[in-house]
Parts: structure tokens; C-alpha cells; sequence
């Protein structure tokens, strides 16, 4: 069975511009979350769609936003990028509700100059 | 704040020796997970906890749930450079799929 895939896996941008990423969740796997991972903050939430419908969200500013499409892909969108936001951004997939098992794909480095 | 609290940051040892990694919250948490991460990758699940009290082994690692589920350990024994890596744990509340991850310990085993 496939992992989670990310595209791309590399990416830079400067500030001020907007970028998509993409995330395959594992077949069958309904749910997708999103993850930023910086060294000074470590792995934070960001959000998590099931069935197309964002369930939770973490406290990040309305800059970041998702969407879950009808085959479970996802994709999140960053607009009027910082500096900041430079991280690796990760994607997690779990089959759904009351199944806590995250699996993580190989994450989109994003470098913002 | 970190809700889960991982000690230590940092670990060497050398080949062979057994290491323990902590995970300490004042919260608790329906289930608890312990991920490996590589350099430019993602974590990878080692195991999942749920249970107070539950012990899990895998191999040469040990994973234990404290008994009201808010900490945890992960005990590796005869430790191999191919353990190297960044572990991580992360919790779990009942609604949805959000994971709280704690900070991450560095092991570093030197042959």
C-alpha cells in the first residue's frame, strides 16, 4: 500500500507571494491533517479535514487555509507569505474518527526569502 | 507552554548502552503515540498507547503508558547507530485526530 505522498517536496518563495501544497492521504484513509514543523516551535497543528469538512483548527492566522476534496486529497495554502513561515510542512493521514493512528509523509520544505 | 514535556532534549550514548526517553504532561490524553523522524522526512509511528499502565515491546524498544495517561516512556535497550534519529511523542484528546507533539530527544548513538 502507497504512504502518504507531498508535492512538491521542495519549494521557495518570497515574501509576500502564495504557495499551494499537496497531500495524497494512504488509500482508504478519509482523514488529512497538516502540521507545520519549525526547529525553534517544533511540530504544531495546523488543521484537519475529514470528509471535506475541516474539523479542527490550530491557532495559526487566517493566512493559512485547506481543503479536502472528494478522493481525500488535500492541499494547503499559504497567502502573503513571511519570512516566518518557513518550515517543513507535514501531512498526516489516519483512517478516521476514533482511530488515532497518524501516518506522516515525507513533508514540503518551504524556504521563504 | 509544551503541553507534553520530552526529556531529555539531547542524548549520546555509545553502542550497545540503553537509553530512556520521557514524556511528561499535566494532561491527559486518550492515546499517545511515539515517532522516529530522519533528517528531512517525516515522523515515522513507532507505536500507540491507550491503555493506563500499558507496556508495549518492539524489539529492542519498550514502550510504557503511565497509569493515569499522562506520561509516558520509551526505554531502548542495546541501542545501534540505527537508532539514531529524533523521537518524538505526541498526544492524543478523544475528539478528532489533532496531536499535541512534545518537543522531540535527539538520540545520537555512536558505534
Amino acid at each position: 500500500k502507497a504512504g502518504v505522498t507531498q508535492t512538491p517536496r521542495y519549494l521557495i518563495k518570497t515574501r509576500g507571494q502564495q504557495v499551494t501544497l499537496s497531500c495524497s492521504p494512504i488509500s482508504g484513509h478519509r482523514s488529512v491533517s497538516w502540521y507545520q514543523q519549525t526547529p525553534g516551535q517544533g511540530l504544531q497543528f495546523l488543521f484537519e479535514y475529514f470528509s471535506e469538512t475541516q474539523r479542527n483548527k490550530g491557532n495559526f492566522p487566517g493566512r493559512f487555509s485547506g481543503r479536502q476534496f472528494s478522493n481525500s486529497r488535500s492541499e494547503m495554502n499559504v497567502s502573503t507569505l513571511e519570512l516566518g513561515d518557513s518550515a517543513l510542512y507535514l501531512c498526516a493521514s489516519s483512517f478516521g474518527q476514533g482511530n488515532f493512528e497518524q501516518f506522516f509523509g515525507p513533508g514540503t520544505r518551504l524556504t521563504v526569502l | 507552554t509544551q503541553l507534553l514535556e520530552q526529556s531529555p532534549q539531547f542524548l549520546s550514548i555509545q553502542e550497545g548502552e540503553n537509553l530512556t526517553v520521557y514524556c511528561n504532561s499535566s494532561s491527559v490524553f486518550s492515546s499517545l503515540q511515539w515517532y522516529r523522524q530522519e533528517p528531512g522526512e517525516g515522523p515515522v509511528l513507532l507505536v500507540t498507547v491507550v491503555t493506563g499502565g500499558e507496556v508495549k515491546k518492539l524489539k529492542r524498544l519498550t514502550f510504557q503508558f503511565g497509569d493515569a495517561r499522562k506520561d509516558s516512556s520509551l526505554h531502548i535497550t542495546a541501542a545501534q547507530p540505527g537508532d539514531t534519529g529524533l523521537y518524538l511523542c505526541a498526544g492524543a484528546k478523544a475528539a478528532g485526530n489533532k496531536l499535541t507533539f512534545g518537543g522531540g530527544t535527539r538520540v545520537l548513538v555512536k558505534p
